[in-house]
């Protein structure tokens, strides 16, 4: 257990609908990120958080996607009229060592 | 661009079999490059870090070693719990970030 917990750990939702996920990194690490990973494949830097500035966008990230880091604490990612191309692990990290559980998004 | 190819895809030891991983990569600076093990649905754990060309780091059965254009991660008589997918990932300088670039991984299986 690195400390970092993602909630919910599984989601099955339909295409069309929105779903979000938080992340709850250890709380002195201030860089955050959010990745996606699909089977087979490595995980793919989708943003980053400095406290609560986010800092970095991946072209990954269309406009459906949005994060945000209210007073640099916890994170949340919403996926907003999810596509079944969206079915992955969405995986936060606290800095390079500590990687959350992830979360696997499934639509149907 | 900067990127990470890991071979081979998947490999199957005998228990006590020893072993090498690689994994290649293509970055415009190094910052640092890192192995991870990752258990099927779960996040990856983190190994180890290496910083510089010669550079060598060691746990338990586990020792990374890093020149200017691969990475090793050597296994030293495996057991059985060694079994995972084993990641590499680089991180390059520049930027505003200091996000990971991954390769696809190295699928271990380690037979009693």
């Amino acid at each position: 257990d690195t400390g970092v917990s993602q909630n919910p750990r599984h989601k099955i939702t339909k295409r069309g609908q929105n779903v979000t996920f938080r992340c709850d990194p250890i709380s002195e690490h201030n860089r955050l990120y959010w990745y996606r990973q699909t089977l087979g494949q490595g995980p793919e830097f989708l943003t980053y958080f400095q406290n609560e500035a986010q800092l970095e966008k991946s072209r990954l990230l269309s406009d459906r996607f949005s994060a945000e880091r209210p007073k640099g604490s916890f994170s949340t990612l919403e996926i907003q009229r999810t596509e079944q191309g969206d079915s992955a692990m969405y995986l936060c990290a606290n800095n390079e060592q500590f990687f959350g559980p992830g979360t696997r998004l499934t639509v149907l | 661009e900067d990127q990470v190819t890991q071979s081979p895809e998947a490999l199957r030891l005998q228990e006590g079999e020893s072993s090498s991983l690689n994994c290649s990569y293509t970055v415009s600076g190094l910052r640092g490059l890192f192995w991870y093990r990752q258990d099927p649905g779960k996040g990856p754990e983190f190994l180890f870090t290496l910083y510089s060309a010669g550079e060598e780091k060691e746990k338990e059965r586990l020792k990374a070693t890093l020149t200017k254009k691969e990475s090793f991660l050597h296994i030293t008589a495996p057991k059985p719990e060694d079994s995972a997918t084993y990641l590499c990932a680089v991180q390059a300088f520049g930027g505003a970030t200091n996000k990971l670039i991954f390769g696809t991984g190295t699928l271990l299986a380690v037979q009693p």
